[in-house]
């Protein structure tokens, strides 16, 4: 079962560096969301998509692109990697069949990310 | 997303002795879920609540959400050293088909329990 797989689980970036941080998962789940958890905080929502093709900005959007071109894959952009998007990364995704439930978010492992 | 009031912070407890925490919004929310999370992982889901008033129990832990739908609490009976983790609440807003289900979550509860 593996669920929700993110990949690095590290990595250490020179500001002004781009990267990318792959989640899949396989459960054929159609939500999928990224996450950042700054110390001592909970989980801030930066991108989500409700579907292949389908994606829209979270709470704290600015500095990352993210793109969903099938079911399972929903890659996270830093374009131009600054200190302040030093955090611990989450991907999640959850299944939902229409208004009268949405079922829990899965979340990945994480990366954990430093910007210096 | 709305940040929501966690308390408490953290906790420090021997084994054996129960543990309350609890989560509150100035917002309705129409599900409540606790995470746990431990060291170098992801959040784990722990208990989903979905109806005003519902009480759902995982073994020794006790989940309610509150009648308002602005507030659930979490109990756990009995604590071992493996509870040990950050124990997260999260709300989640009414259906929206643009909406993605986003979770607004609380800063945690971080729980040490010493044998």
């Amino acid at each position: 079962n593996a669920g929700v797989t993110q990949t690095p689980k590290f990595r250490i970036l020179k500001i002004g560096q781009s990267m990318t941080l792959q989640c899949t998962q396989d459960m054929n789940h159609n939500y999928m969301y990224w996450y950042r958890q700054d110390p001592g905080m909970g989980l801030k929502l930066i991108y989500y998509s409700v579907g292949a093709g389908i994606t829209d900005k979270g709470e704290v959007p600015n500095g990352y692109n993210v793109s969903r071109s099938t079911t399972e894959d929903f890659p996270l952009r830093l374009e131009l990697a600054a200190p302040s998007q030093t955090s611990v990364y989450f991907c999640a995704s959850s299944y939902s069949s229409g208004p009268l439930r949405n079922q829990p978010q899965h979340f990945g492992d994480g990366t954990r990310l430093s910007i210096l | 997303g709305q940040q929501l009031n966690q308390s408490p912070q953290s906790m420090f407890i021997q084994e054996g002795e129960d543990v309350s925490m609890n989560c509150t919004s100035s917002s309705i929310f129409n599900t409540w879920l606790w995470y746990k999370q431990e060291p170098g992982e992801g959040p784990v889901l722990l208990i989903a609540l979905y109806k005003a008033g519902e009480l759902t129990s995982n073994g020794r832990l006790t989940a309610q959400f509150g009648i308002t739908r602005k507030d659930s609490f979490l109990n756990i009976s009995a604590s071992i050293p493996s509870d040990v983790g950050i124990y997260f609440c999260a709300g989640q807003p009414r259906w929206d088909s643009n909406s993605g289900y986003a979770l607004n979550f609380g800063k945690g509860t971080s729980l040490l329990v010493t044998p």
